[in-house]
């Protein structure tokens, strides 16, 4: 079974610039998650998707993050512009999503940002 | 305040010996209880992960954690370390009264020295 695909690996962009991250769950996964990992810390939670709908982006930088699932299934996150501070490694991770239940996120490779 | 702590940033231990990873929480109510590693240029792997029952919960690659409720803690054990072992180990919080929201501590590198 494939895991989680996240593209691309790596990008380094000028200050400013727009870039967009790619991310693939796990077949048959209705919740996927966005964190943002800083070097030496944990990931700490951007957007969690229910299906298509985001449910938790209290954490988003809403004036230049901005992401969508629009089917359900794969999804999308996009910085414009891009500042220095946002270089970091971006995490999806995508968990079965049932009501009331543990269950386990399961975490793709990441995207490492560099901004320059 | 639901956080996570991992007291220790690094932990060193020779191969062959038993090694101890800390975290503590702090929660009102519940918590399920998550340990995930983290190798070079790679995502997070599950380990192993307490939600209720027996105190010992044991995971992959031969690790296994233990919950005390009375010291709120979750520490991550093995009986006998392998220099693969060496990688970056993160625990988590689950409450399910907070939106299903995890929380992750800040990490400790675990180094297994030949």
């Amino acid at each position: 079974e494939a895991g989680v695909v996240q593209s691309p690996r790596y990008k380094i962009i000028e200050k400013k610039q727009p870039v967009a991250f790619w991310c693939n769950p796990i077949s048959g996964h209705n919740t996927l998650y966005w964190y943002l990992q800083n070097l030496g810390q944990g990931p700490e939670l951007l957007i969690r998707y229910e299906n298509e709908e985001a449910v938790d982006d209290s954490q988003l930088p809403k004036d230049r993050f901005s992401a969508e699932r629009l089917k359900g299934v794969d999804s999308t996150l996009k910085i414009q512009p891009a500042e220095l501070g946002d270089s970091a490694v971006y995490l999806c991770a995508s968990s079965l999503g049932l009501a009331g239940t543990t269950d386990t996120q399961y975490f793709g490779p990441g995207t490492r940002l560099t901004v320059l | 305040a639901q956080s996570v702590a991992q007291p220790e940033d690094q932990v060193n231990v020779a191969e062959g010996n038993p090694l101890t990873v800390k975290c503590t929480y702090s929660v009102s109510g519940n918590p399920y209880l998550f340990w995930y590693v983290q190798y070079p240029n790679r995502g997070l792997q599950f380990l192993l992960k307490y939600i209720t029952g027996d105190n010992l919960v044991k995971g992959s690659y031969g690790f296994e954690a233990e919950f005390n409720k009375s010291q709120t803690s979750f520490h991550l054990k093995k009986p006998s370390a392998l220099v693969s072992d060496s990688a970056l180990y993160f625990c988590a919080v689950r409450f399910l009264y907070n939106f299903n929201k995890f929380y992750f501590g800040s990490g400790t590198k675990l180094n297994v020295k030949p």
